[in-house]
């Protein structure tokens, strides 16, 4: 079957760094995507990868595992408005334009 | 740019009628999904369409239909509404197969 695994919750300090992880277990893999979404709004793409190792947008990085099945968004220096929800999702084959989508992580950002 | 954007914002109906949402990509995108977001769950793929086609869809009745127009737009309806179709739905795009997709504001349906 088909399953993306993400933490429900997450609360961290402004300022602060946080891991958002998130596992799969797909039939296939043909890359990895990141969205925030907040509350409310449309989701909004922050990171694609497609093969092992991590890439760097800013303050937001994101890091891949083929073998490990196994991704994490990594959040630098929170700002209060990176408090939103982030959704992992794997295109499982090419061609079928179909993103599968965990439920998402919460994260809380505290002053 | 303009983003993707989706018609109405809300939309109310009852249980049996149909519903129609729309949606408009980014100019130069040629690829069109649609998916719902129904509340505590995550995002299920619906329906995907490629120039014009039909080229993939998910796990869904076949009261879940759509188009996409000439000019790229596309149109989901839902037939013989059932509250449990109460949900937002989402509408992306790409500007090929492979590339990231896009999301638009959504369009919550609410079905009484």
């Amino acid at each position: 079957g088909q399953n993306i695994d993400q933490p429900t919750e997450m609360t961290a300090t402004e300022g602060a760094i946080v891991q958002i992880n998130c596992t799969y277990q797909t039939s296939g893999f043909n890359g990895l995507f990141w969205y925030q979404q907040h509350a409310g709004e449309a989701p909004t793409f922050l990171s694609y990868n497609v093969l092992d190792g991590l890439e760097e947008k800013g303050r937001f990085s994101s890091f891949l595992s083929r073998s490990k099945g196994y991704s994490y968004l990594l959040l630098k220096e929170l700002q209060m408005k990176d408090s939103a929800s982030y959704l992992c999702a794997v295109r499982d084959r090419s061609n079928t334009g179909k993103l599968i989508f965990g439920q998402g992580t919460t994260l809380q950002v505290k002053p | 740019e303009a983003g993707v954007t989706q018609s109405p914002t809300h939309l109310i109906k009852t249980r049996g009628q149909q519903a129609t949402l729309r949606c408009s990509p980014i100019s130069g995108h040629t690829s069109v999904y649609w998916y719902q977001q129904a509340l505590g769950l995550g995002l299920q793929f619906l329906l995907w369409y490629d120039e014009g086609e039909e080229r993939n869809r998910g796990n869904f009745p076949p009261r879940f239909s759509g188009r996409q127009f000439p000019n790229y737009s596309s149109e989901l309806n839902v037939n013989a509404l059932e509250l449990e179709d109460s949900a937002l739905y989402l509408c992306a795009s790409s500007r090929d197969r492979e590339d990231e997709q896009y999301f638009g504001p959504g369009t919550r349906l609410t079905v009484t």
